[in-house]
């Protein structure tokens, strides 16, 4: 079955260190997302891929990069990780038409900055 | 820009009874696409339910449906015969084939009691 995995799950970190989170689908989906969670904020959307060599950014996206070098994987990447960035975060693929096909999510990471 | 807003942050409901958790949201785009998610406390986000916003039909998936007033800009969603295993947190979500992306609402937490 096709899936999303994320890597690591948990992660602790200290401030300033550069941190890298591995998503990787087996859906063959051309667009990938990137979120962090935080109480009372719901999902708020880091970076989006629409294909290889493609990155966006979003509503969250300081202190954060992404790059697309194949269509399975979308790693994300904390220059010099700080106390704000600790969260959980999430990885999603969809189909041909972003933002109105179904989203499929991974298991998420979550992230503690020391 | 669109915007997703979830009013209750919490709620409760007995086994087997049923429960509605509102959403209304804002967007200026024609054709778009409201979500519901599901995050039990796995973390895993599944989705619920789907709705076409140029459908009249609200959209069922067995003991989840939709009320979707296009004119008030609302979507709630309502769970039939409850079950332990509802117990979850639950996100209202839009997306437009014009932006591409899904913005997110706060999320309500439903605690279903036996």
């Amino acid at each position: 079955d096709a899936e999303i995995t994320q890597s690591p799950r948990h992660k602790i970190t200290e401030t300033g260190r550069q941190v890298t989170l591995a998503c990787h689908q087996t859906w063959n989906h051309n667009n990938m997302f990137w979120y962090r969670q935080d109480l009372g904020h719901g999902l708020r959307l880091i970076h989006y891929s629409y294909g290889v060599q493609d990155t966006n950014k979003g509503e969250v996206s300081d202190g954060y990069s992404v790059s697309r070098s194949n269509t399975e994987d979308l790693p994300l990447t904390l220059e010099s990780a700080a106390s704000s960035q600790t969260s959980v975060y999430f990885c999603a693929s969809s189909g041909d038409r972003p933002g109105t096909d179904t989203q499929y999510f991974g298991p998420g990471t979550r992230l503690t900055v020391l | 820009a669109q915007t997703v807003t979830q009013s209750q942050p919490e709620m409760s409901v007995q086994e087997a009874e049923t429960v509605t958790l509102s959403c209304t949201y804002d967007t200026s785009e024609s054709n778009y696409y409201l979500f519901w998610y599901k995050q039990p406390p796995s973390r895993q986000m599944i989705l619920v339910i789907r709705q076409e916003a140029y459908k009249q039909q609200n959209a069922t998936e067995n003991r989840f449906s939709v009320n979707f007033q296009k004119a008030a800009k609302s979507f709630s969603l309502k769970i039939s015969d409850s079950q332990l295993g509802d117990t979850a947190m639950y996100f209202c979500a839009a997306g437009s084939s014009n932006t591409g992306k899904l913005i997110f609402g706060q999320g309500t937490t439903l605690q279903v009691k036996p």
